[in-house]
């Protein structure tokens, strides 16, 4: 079965210091993975996707995430945290399924950038 | 706005009480999801349609749910004699087959709030 997993419920930065949001996956085949945003009350906004080609990928709001087939991750980063950037943050993969194909998302990580 | 359209935004209903959720995706997206997101979890799917096909339905999906997309473009959940266990935001999304700058990203709507008392 294809499954995320997103080992930490919260991550605790300063603002102006690097951050990273930790997702793991397991897949058949070659992941396509993905990182949402997710605000209060409000849907998901899509940040960045890895498909094919170069590991580290760059997206919206200055984040990027660096894909790693040996360690099955696809971690999340950004270089220097603002507290506009606390969110919860979902991971999710690909899933084929009888030649269809929907997101699984793991239980999301709630970044806290304080001040 | 061009993005995926829900509606309404909140609801709330009380036990036993059927509702309807409509959706409406981007424009010229062919295809058409409906997840489910209780709080501090992450979304669940529930059902996909491309154009007006509905291929998939998750085991989430019971009897008293059913969804339709009947001319291909807007979509609707309905979600008859609720019950509190029904409580939850559902979320529409849509994407693109075949689109090569996108690589199909699955763009998602606000959600609808459902609280069942």
């Amino acid at each position: 079965a294809q499954s995320v997993a997103q080992p930490e419920d919260q991550v605790n930065v300063a603002e102006g210091n690097p951050l990273t949001v930790k997702c793991t996956y397991s897949v058949s085949g070659n992941p396509y993975l993905f990182w949402y945003v997710q605000y209060p009350n409000r849907g998901l906004q899509f940040l960045l996707k890895y498909i094919t080609g170069d590991n580290l990928v760059k997206g919206s709001y200055g984040f990027e995430a660096e894909f790693n087939k040996s360690q099955t991750s696809f971690h999340l980063k950004k270089p220097s945290a603002l507290v506009s950037d606390s969110a919860l943050y979902f991971c999710a993969v690909r899933a084929f399924s009888g030649g269809y194909n929907k997101l699984i998302f793991g239980a999301g990580t709630r970044l806290a950038v304080h001040p | 706005d061009t993005g995926v359209s829900q509606d309404p935004r909140h609801k709330i209903t009380k036990r036993g009480q059927n509702v309807t959720f409509r959706c409406d995706p981007i424009s010229e997206h062919n295809r058409l999801y409906w997840y489910r997101q209780t709080l501090g979890q992450g979304p669940e799917f529930l059902t996909y349609f491309q154009n007006e096909a509905q291929l998939e339905k998750s085991r989430l999906l019971s009897d008293r749910f059913s969804a339709e997309r009947p001319k291909g473009s807007f979509s609707t959940l309905e979600i008859q004699r609720t019950e509190q266990g029904d409580s939850a935001m559902y979320l529409c999304a849509s994407s693109l087959t075949r689109d090569t700058n996108s690589g199909n990203t699955i763009y998602f709507g606000e959600g609808s709030w459902l609280t069942v008392v």
